[in-house]
């Protein structure tokens, strides 16, 4: 069956550690994204993807970097910038940018301990 | 600062009760969107309604557009338990490659 996963679901970083969140997925989308979700709050869009080695930042990519070596795979890195990591990190893909709805991951939920 | 915003942020209904929850955007758009998360969870896609539509209907779930207002409704008819969930719309600020999303409305159906 295709679709996303995000692992691993859940992930601890102490002070100072840069932390990497895998996304991959077998849709064979060419459009990925993600999102950081805070309690009670919406998606915020961090870094999104329309093709294969280019990405764009979205509104709070401060702190965070992707790659996008492989259609597949976008992975994410919380980088010790990131001075409030704890959230709910969400993953989507969609077939292009913009006019198809997403197909989004179950979400890794990153707590600094 | 937030493209869509629901209302109510929080509804509570009986089984088998109509439950209506809206969302207001901003800007001009080329279509906006519908997502349902359950707790923990990621988003599910429910329905994506175009500019030019103005109702849309899948299953139990009715979402209508009015574009001259700058919002969106939906209607989820005949509530079980299992649509208790948030539910989110989505916009895409017309035409900006990335969806836009509101801060959800919580909703609780009681069994």
């Amino acid at each position: 069956d295709g679709g996303i996963t995000q692992s691993p679901k859940y992930l601890f970083r102490k002070e100072g550690q840069n932390v990497t969140l895998s996304c991959e997925q077998n849709l064979n989308h060419d459009a990925m994204y993600w999102y950081r979700q805070d309690p009670g709050q919406g998606l915020r869009l961090i870094y999104y993807s329309q093709i294969v080695n280019d990405f764009q930042k979205g509104d709070i990519a401060e702190g965070y970097s992707v790659s996008r070596e492989k259609k597949e795979s976008f992975p994410l890195t919380v980088t010790s910038a990131q001075k409030n990591p704890t959230a709910f990190y969400l993953c989507a893909s969609s077939i292009e940018t913009g006019y198809y709805g997403y197909t989004f991951g179950s979400g890794t939920r990153l707590t600094v301990v | 600062s937030q493209q869509g915003e629901e209302d109510p942020q929080a509804l509570s209904i009986q089984e088998g009760e109509n439950a209506t929850m809206n969302c207001s955007y901003k800007t001009s758009i080329n279509n906006l969107q519908w997502y349902r998360q359950n707790s923990g969870r990621g988003l599910v896609h429910l329905i994506l309604i175009r500019s030019n539509e103005r109702e849309k209907h899948s299953g139990r779930l009715r979402v209508t557009l009015d574009t001259s207002k700058k919002s969106s409704s939906l209607l989820i008819t005949a509530s079980r338990a299992a649509d208790t969930a948030s539910y989110f719309c989505a916009t895409d600020g017309g035409g900006t490659y990335k969806y836009i999303f509101g801060t959800g409305t919580r909703l609780k159906v009681l069994a």
